[in-house]
């Protein structure tokens, strides 16, 4: 079965930078699924920020990309989120999620996984 | 971006009784290769991640109970559930996986009448 769990600083200051980090466990990091960053501001909808390929090819969110940097360390079974010059804008709950698109031998079932998600505030 | 456009934002049903909520996309996420259509709903309930319920507009997620049902093609999708049960109040939302980026719906929230 396979877990995710988010893990970061949940203050963040404005115009510092937010990073989170996403350990999978289970035995489901495998080299075939992207995973996807995907935050929610209370009582709000759900917005994709980006995803991560194992080889590192990232797609990221248009409307963040010029703030957005995505990392994964296979060996660590991690993948993590930096996002730069942050706002109020930005305090949300923060979900990671594996994206399972792109397989020819599996359905393709968009984000089947989450993790709990982590509550991040941008306040001074 | 494809916009997901949901409606309505609320229903109120009778247990027991179907509840459908729609869900239109800005453009057709119908795959024409392989003649699938790459949209996907979710269930939040509160102070939860969202959970799988549908992809591929019409396929039932593992483990999900058969009351729920995805339908539609091209742009124009429905999830219905047929007999509602309270453990079914939360808020569900469409996705779009057809492209990047990922776009979700605005969400609808479902409540016992």
């Amino acid at each position: 079965q396979v877990q995710l769990q988010e893990s970061g600083p949940g203050l963040v200051k404005p115009s510092e930078t937010l990073s989170l980090t996403c350990t999978v466990s289970g035995g489901g990091f495998v080299s075939t699924f992207y995973w996807s960053w995907i935050r929610q501001p209370a009582g709000k909808g759900l917005e994709w920020i980006g995803r991560i390929y194992p080889s590192g090819n990232t797609n990221y969110n248009p409307s963040l990309r010029s703030r957005v940097t995505m990392s994964i360390d296979t060996s660590q079974n991690q993948f993590s989120l930096r996002l730069s010059s942050v706002t109020a804008a930005d305090t949300a709950m923060y979900y990671c999620a594996r994206d399972v698109s792109g397989s020819a031998t599996i359905d393709e079932r968009a984000f089947d996984t989450w993790g709990q998600g982590t509550l991040v505030t941008v306040s001074s | 971006d494809i916009v997901m456009t949901q409606s309505p934002d609320s229903l109120a049903v009778s247990l027991g009784e179907r509840a459908t909520i729609n869900c239109k996309s800005s453009q057709s996420v119908l795959y024409s290769a392989n003649s699938k259509n790459y949209l996907a709903w979710y269930q939040q309930k509160p102070g939860q991640p969202p959970k799988l319920l549908i992809y591929w507009a019409s396929t039932r997620e593992s483990g999900v109970p058969d009351r729920f049902s995805g339908s539609g093609s091209g742009t124009d999708f429905a999830l219905t559930v047929s007999s509602l049960q309270a453990e079914d109040v939360a808020v569900y939302y469409c996705l779009q996986y057809y492209t990047t980026p990922r776009t979700f719906g605005q969400g609808t929230k479902v409540e016992i009448k």
